[in-house]
């Protein structure tokens, strides 16, 4: 159980178009999703905290009109970059946290590794 | 949220249990432990996650002291394919990341 999948799992796109990343949670409803981006060699930086039905709120340092959040329903959030340039070039990976008792588990998707050229 | 601090890096052999100590000293009343392992290219796996004192899995044990100001990872038997990176967070609502630990299982 508490599977999370994304699409694509990577993606080539030219400098000045849009990607949009998918994360779904396979057999459980999450409340919350987060989404974050990871450089070579480096951890986890948290962008984003969607939750569903709701606007997503953005860390500090995250352009919230580049990186556009969509929470529609429990189960899929997706995150879109806009514009993206070379820099965005990240491995993008997404959560979900489950209701239930054991609320505080978060359960991570494979990633989408995103090269914009 | 609780900024936590681990080894850089650890080795291992194949076989030994291999303990790795994080240090979460601001640690919130409401906040939880837990432990995820990431290979590269990867996302983060879910490890283990606890309150207070013991908890164990299949595939770990977490011990956190009455004071949860640390707690330690320990993977008994270790092999090859686990080494990678591991991550000790600890939050409730959301899940900051630090640097983690390399860990390195040699044959």
């Amino acid at each position: 159980g508490a599977v999370v999948s994304q699409h694509p799992s990577w993606v080539i796109c030219k400098s000045g178009t849009s990607v949009k990343i998918e994360c779904r949670s396979l057999d459980f409803q999450a409340t919350t999703m987060f989404w974050y981006r990871q450089f070579p060699k480096q951890s986890l930086m948290l962008m984003a905290t969607s939750n569903e039905g709701s606007k997503a709120t953005y860390e500090q340092g995250v352009e919230k009109d580049k990186f556009l959040i969509n929470h529609a329903s429990l189960t899929l959030s997706t995150l879109t970059v806009t514009s993206a340039h070379p820099e965005d070039s990240s491995f993008y990976i997404c959560s979900a946290r489950s209701l239930g008792p054991s609320s505080y588990e978060q359960y991570f998707g494979p990633g989408t590794r995103l090269t914009v050229t | 949220l609780a900024k936590t601090t681990q080894p850089i890096s650890m080795d291992s052999y194949e076989g030994q249990e291999v303990n790795i100590t994080c240090s979460h000293n601001n640690i919130a009343t409401n906040d939880y432990i837990t432990w995820y392992q990431q290979f590269p290219s990867q996302g983060p796996r879910f490890i283990i996650q606890g309150y207070k004192t013991k908890v164990t899995n299949e595939v770990a044990s977490l011990f956190i002291p009455a004071d949860r100001k640390s707690s330690t990872l320990s993977l008994p038997r270790v092999s090859l394919s686990d080494t990678a990176v591991y991550y000790c967070l600890v939050g409730g609502n959301k899940l900051v990341f630090g640097a983690g630990t390399i860990l390195r299982v040699k044959s």
